[in-house]
């Protein structure tokens, strides 16, 4: 069945740019059915959206951290990635990808999370 | 941006009650509303996507309703299994906001 892996550093210094990629096994990423997204979730607190793409490279993005995020994808290599730039205390947190069903339909497959921690 | 506010934040309640957690959109949404659990350590899980309609293998005591800009998620008769946090998480005009969550204690 699908699977979604993130992978990345787990710790990043201020200032730095954070930088994920999300491996998706079991199926394709090229899926017209499917958009593909970045959740974050700081120590003891609630879940933030960062960000969702479709296979095409189209994106949208949570406008309190539009600025500082790029969602990309590599069909080839059926991968996307976040990057998040100048980053902060702030941004340390359980990073999720997961698959988005119709853009609408919810969130139905989630990778198992990464934790990265800003700091020098 | 579409702000969901959900109620309660914290809830105490016992094996086989009824529970019902309520989230709120600072616009119409119209069906656009999933609900997830998720426990200590873990990835969310999906229960109910547009509004009400359960997800492939969720139980059935785990029901939807609502839509425009109140929802609610119910637990039919609360199981062990089922102490948890639950999110609600919109999807309207490309945005995908979550509610702060709901914490499900044992009483």
């Amino acid at each position: 069945q699908l699977q979604l892996q993130e992978s990345g550093p787990g710790l990043v210094k201020p200032s730095e740019t954070l930088s994920l990629t999300c491996t998706v096994s079991g199926g394709s990423i090229s899926s017209s059915s499917y958009y593909w997204g970045w959740i974050r979730q700081p120590p003891g607190t609630g879940l933030e959206w960062i960000g969702s793409l479709y296979y095409s490279g189209s994106t949208y993005y949570n406008p309190s951290l539009k600025s500082r995020v790029t969602i990309s994808v590599d069909t080839s290599k059926n991968q996307f990635s976040l990057k998040l730039t100048s980053v902060t205390a702030a941004d340390t947190a359980v990073y999720y990808c997961a698959r988005v069903v119709r853009v609408v339909y919810g969130m139905d497959v989630w990778g198992q999370g990464t934790t990265v921690t800003v700091s020098s | 941006d579409i702000q969901m506010t959900q109620s309660p934040s914290t809830l105490s309640a016992s094996v086989g009650d009824r529970v019902t957690i309520t989230c709120r959109a600072s616009q119409s949404i119209s069906s656009w509303l999933a609900w997830y659990q998720q426990k200590p350590g873990k990835a969310p899980k999906l229960l109910i996507y547009k509004a009400l309609s359960l997800e492939s293998g969720v139980p059935s005591r785990f029901s939807g309703s609502g839509s425009g800009t109140e929802f609610t998620l119910t637990i039919s008769s609360l199981q062990p299994d089922d102490f948890a946090t639950y999110y609600c998480q919109q999807f309207n005009s490309f945005s995908a906001t979550f509610g702060q969550g709901t914490k499900v204690e044992i009483k």
